[in-house]
């Protein structure tokens, strides 16, 4: 069965610094890989998605994430973070052949002024 | 297009009472769903609906009811609420495919007394 972990809760990271968020996914069979943004009071909205070719893969905000196959990791990079990056990141995996996705328990990223 | 809306956005209940969250999208998309999200729990689906006229449970079907009116609507039934059910709700919807990017509307949040 599919799962997802993201390892860290919170992630404090200074104005500027670069922030990785990180994820690992188990399943058996070829997946489909999201990271999702959740800002203050909103609903979850796409960042970025891996479905197949090159692995690293290039979403909104200057956010970034690699597929790793061998590692089972979806991790997502931004080489300097804004006060504005402040939400909750999402990171999520389909099996390809199911019609639902499932989403890890999020990570809070905190950027430090 | 206003995308996915959600009423009501915010709804206190006394255990025992019933209530309908109402979900609808002007994308034409096949498939739409309900989560829940609770605080350090992630986004967990409660029913998906893969098209008009289908619905299927998810992770937490306990205590919910669904109904896919139309292609735009899919409803979400409280039959007697219980304090476990306080959470925010979250409707998404897709084109079709698992692979597709999640549309998801504002969220309602509700508390069970």
């Amino acid at each position: 069965a599919q799962s997802v972990t993201q390892l860290d809760s919170q992630v404090p990271v200074f104005e500027e610094a670069p922030v990785e968020l990180r994820c690992n996914y188990s399943s058996s069979v070829s997946v489909y890989l999201f990271w999702y943004v959740q800002y203050p009071n909103q609903g979850l909205q796409l960042l970025l998605k891996y479905l197949s070719g090159s692995t690293l893969v290039k979403g909104i905000n200057g956010f970034e994430a690699e597929f790793n196959k061998s590692q089972t990791s979806f991790h997502l990079r931004k080489p300097s973070v804004h006060i504005s990056d402040t939400a909750e990141y999402f990171c999520a995996v389909s099996d390809r052949g199911h019609d639902k996705i499932i989403f890890g328990k999020g990570t809070r990223l905190h950027i430090l002024p | 297009n206003a995308g996915v809306t959600q009423t009501p956005k915010f709804q206190v209940l006394k255990t025992g009472q019933s209530m309908t969250l109402q979900c609808a999208q002007d994308m034409n998309h096949n498939s739409m769903y309900w989560y829940r999200q609770d605080p350090g729990m992630g986004l967990r689906l409660i029913y998906y609906s893969a098209s008009e006229g289908t619905t299927d449970k998810g992770e937490v079907p306990n205590g919910y009811n669904v109904s896919r009116l139309n292609k735009r609507e899919f409803s979400l039934r409280l039959e007697s609420a219980a304090p476990s059910q306080t959470s925010v709700y979250f409707c998404a919807s897709t084109p079709g495919d698992y692979q597709e990017t999640q549309y998801f509307g504002p969220g309602t949040r509700l508390l069970v007394l």
